[in-house]
């Protein structure tokens, strides 16, 4: 069974700095995928980036990137110069293709003006 | 361009009261789920669907029940509501096609419901 941890519940960053987000996962499947959602105060679950396992190069997003090792089963995604938009709940979730997305239980990210 | 309809968005039942969480999908997708989501918890996953006709549980199912009828369609009854089903719900769908990497899940607004 696939197992998501997301260690941080609250982090806080100034406005126009960076803040990475760590998500670790566990998964007995060699391809799959991996998700970031946020979820801003209106409630809507918005994708944030992708990040097939098998490729070895790290997605990129405009402001978001991920950094993903995939032995040590680690997929955190940073974001550059933050804007008081980005203030919302994210959410990693892996992708076996199982039909089933497992989330993580959230970092809940606030950007200080 | 109306991707998934989540209704109602808010909605307040007494215990053991029934109801229906309705979820419709424009976008042809195979696959459809429904999450709650609780405080501290993450999305956990009740029940989902590969396609028409075929269900199946997920982490959290006791208390509810769906069915597949359409491609469009995945209904979530709650059949005796009780306050431990406080919760938003989200329903989801998604396609997954082998090589094709622009996979990812489409949500609903969600729906508040609280049980009293």
């Amino acid at each position: 069974a696939q197992t998501v941890t997301q260690s941080q519940p609250e982090m806080s960053v100034q406005e126009a700095e960076t803040v990475t987000l760590s998500c670790t996962y566990d998964t007995s499947e060699n391809n799959y995928y991996l998700f970031w959602y946020k979820q801003p105060p209106s409630r809507q679950m918005i994708l944030v980036i992708r990040q097939e396992a098998y490729k070895q190069q790290n997605a990129t997003e405009n402001r978001f990137s991920v950094n993903f090792q995939k032995a040590a089963k680690s997929f955190s995604l940073k974001i550059s110069d933050s804007q008081l938009g980005d203030t919302a709940m994210y959410f990693c979730a892996p992708y076996s293709g199982t039909y089933k997305y497992i989330f993580g239980t959230g970092t809940r990210l606030k950007v200080l003006a | 361009n109306a991707g998934v309809t989540q209704t109602p968005k808010f909605q307040v039942l007494k215990t053991g009261q029934s109801m229906t969480l309705q979820c419709a999908q424009d976008m042809n997708h195979e696959y459809m789920s429904w999450y709650r989501q609780d405080p501290g918890m993450g999305l956990r996953l009740i029940h989902y669907s590969v396609g028409a006709g075929i269900t199946d549980q997920g982490e959290v199912p006791n208390g509810y029940n769906v069915s597949r009828s359409t491609t469009e369609d995945f209904p979530l009854r709650l059949l005796s509501a009780a306050p431990s089903q406080t919760s938003v719900y989200f329903c989801a769908s998604s396609y997954f096609t082998p090589g094709n990497s622009n996979t990812e899940a489409f949500f609903g607004q969600g729906t508040r419901l609280t049980v009293v």
